[in-house]
């Protein structure tokens, strides 16, 4: 069974602008979850979707957004993007909501 | 609240054991570990809910100490391959909030 992936894996944007990520779950998986990785502040929960519903969200700001189409794919946008954004982004997909998560490899977003 | 893990960092010879430790101070669902080499995303190692049930990889074994809400990963008969950074997720009661909440890492060193 092919894993989580992540497109792209890396991009490198200046301070303003927008971005956005997009991550397809492991087949038959319905629940996604977005984190962010930094050094400084370790692993931090974003939000979640399932059946295209957000069910959980994380302690960040507004300009953080995501969404998940009937196919379980997600996407996650970054507007006015700030050099505090930098940091590897990670999807991870399970089965139902209270599942093993598993990881996508990450899109690492560097913000000049 | 993010999890506390203890030790920060550990240094084995192989062959040697070792036990990464992980308290919270919020009522526990689950427990998930995680193992993350450099440059790559987390691998799931092992997940504990609450009463008792355990899922995860056969060479790992983990315990879930529901009255303290701590849980323990034991590494035995370290390999080589064990080298990197275990962090461990937690997972609330209550169905609202953080999907995973991860503490900062454990990193592990095994050295021939």
């Amino acid at each position: 069974k092919a894993g989580v992936t992540q497109t792209p894996r890396y991009l490198i944007k200046t301070r303003g602008q927008q971005v956005t990520l997009s991550c397809s779950p492991i087949s038959g998986h319905r629940s996604v979850s977005w984190y962010q990785q930094t050094p400084g502040q370790g692993l931090q929960f974003l939000f979640e979707y399932f059946s295209e519903t957000q069910r959980n969200k994380g302690n960040f700001p507004g300009r953080f957004s995501g969404r998940q189409f009937s196919n379980s794919r997600s996407e996650m946008n970054v507007s006015t993007l700030e050099l505090g954004d930098s940091a590897l982004y990670l999807c991870a997909s399970s089965l139902a909501v209270t599942d093993t998560q598993y990881f996508g490899p990450g899109t690492r977003l560097t913000v000049l | 609240q993010q999890p506390v893990q203890s030790p920060q960092a550990v240094i084995l010879r192989e062959g040697e054991d070792a036990v990464i430790n992980c308290s919270s101070s919020k009522a526990l669902y689950s427990v998930h570990w995680y193992r993350q080499k450099h440059g790559e995303a987390p691998v799931f190692l092992m997940i504990l809910l609450k009463g008792g049930e355990q899922k995860g990889h056969e060479k790992i074994s983990a315990s879930f100490n529901e009255k303290k809400q701590q849980s323990s990963l034991y590494l035995t008969a370290s390999q080589l391959s064990y080298s990197g950074t275990y962090f461990c997720g937690t997972e609330k009661e209550e169905t609202s909030g953080s999907r995973l909440t991860f503490g900062e890492g454990t990193q592990l060193t095994v050295n021939p």
